[in-house]
């Protein structure tokens, strides 16, 4: 069974930092890869998607992600926080030639934004 | 455009009652899926409903059923609730169903259950 890890919780950074959220996932084959932010009582937002091709992805937001098939990684960054990014980041996965959109997500990644 | 909606935003039952959640999705769009999200389980795939039928269903017993309408609106029903079932409920629309839109989801802001 496919599975995505998430493996900070919560992490903390100064507005104007550097930010990586790093995410994991186990499955036999190269799955379609997605970052999803939710911000406090809100629905989710896709922030970008890689299919297939150049393995870094530009996103909405300022946001990119690099798909690193040896290491099974899809890690979100961003050069420069705003504290408007404080919210909670999802990784997801969903199998190619599933002809649906059944995402398996990661258990999340709290961005706190210092000022 | 209008985004998904969700209907109710929150909702108070007992165990043992029944509850059904209402999803519009995004207009033009044919797939409608829903996810429970809990503190403990995180995001969880319920179901996924295109062209009125179910296309994928997740690991959930069969207290929850839904259904899609010939206008693409979907309900979800949760029979003889339980304590377990407290969760946000969000539903999600996509504008394909094929391999190469897949995952490209529209939430909506979803339904907060509390079962007491």
């Amino acid at each position: 069974a496919q599975s995505v890890t998430q493996p900070d919780i919560h992490i903390t950074v100064s507005e104007g930092a550097s930010l990586e959220l790093r995410c994991n996932y186990s499955y036999g084959a190269t799955p379609y890869l997605f970052w999803y932010v939710q911000s406090p009582g809100q629905g989710l937002q896709l922030l970008l998607k890689y299919f297939s091709g150049d393995t870094l992805v530009q996103g909405i937001k300022g946001f990119e992600a690099e798909f690193k098939r040896s290491q099974s990684s899809f890690n979100l960054r961003k050069p420069s926080v705003h504290w408007s990014d404080a919210a909670e980041y999802f990784c997801a996965v969903a199998a190619r030639g599933n002809a649906g959109n059944m995402l398996t997500f990661g258990g999340g990644t709290r961005l706190m934004v210092k000022p | 455009k209008a985004g998904v909606t969700q209907t109710p935003r929150y909702l108070i039952k007992t165990r043992g009652q029944q509850v059904t959640l209402s999803c519009s999705p995004i207009s033009g769009h044919r797939s409608v899926s829903w996810y429970q999200q809990t503190p403990g389980q995180g995001l969880q795939f319920l179901f996924e409903y295109f062209s009125e039928t179910q296309r994928n269903k997740g690991n959930f017993p069969g207290r929850f059923s839904g259904r899609q309408f010939s206008n693409s609106r979907s309900e979800m029903n949760v029979s003889t609730l339980e304590l377990g079932d407290s969760a946000l409920y969000l539903c999600a629309s996509s504008p394909t169903g094929t391999s190469g839109g897949a995952g490209e989801l529209f939430f909506g802001e979803g339904s907060r259950l509390t079962v007491l």
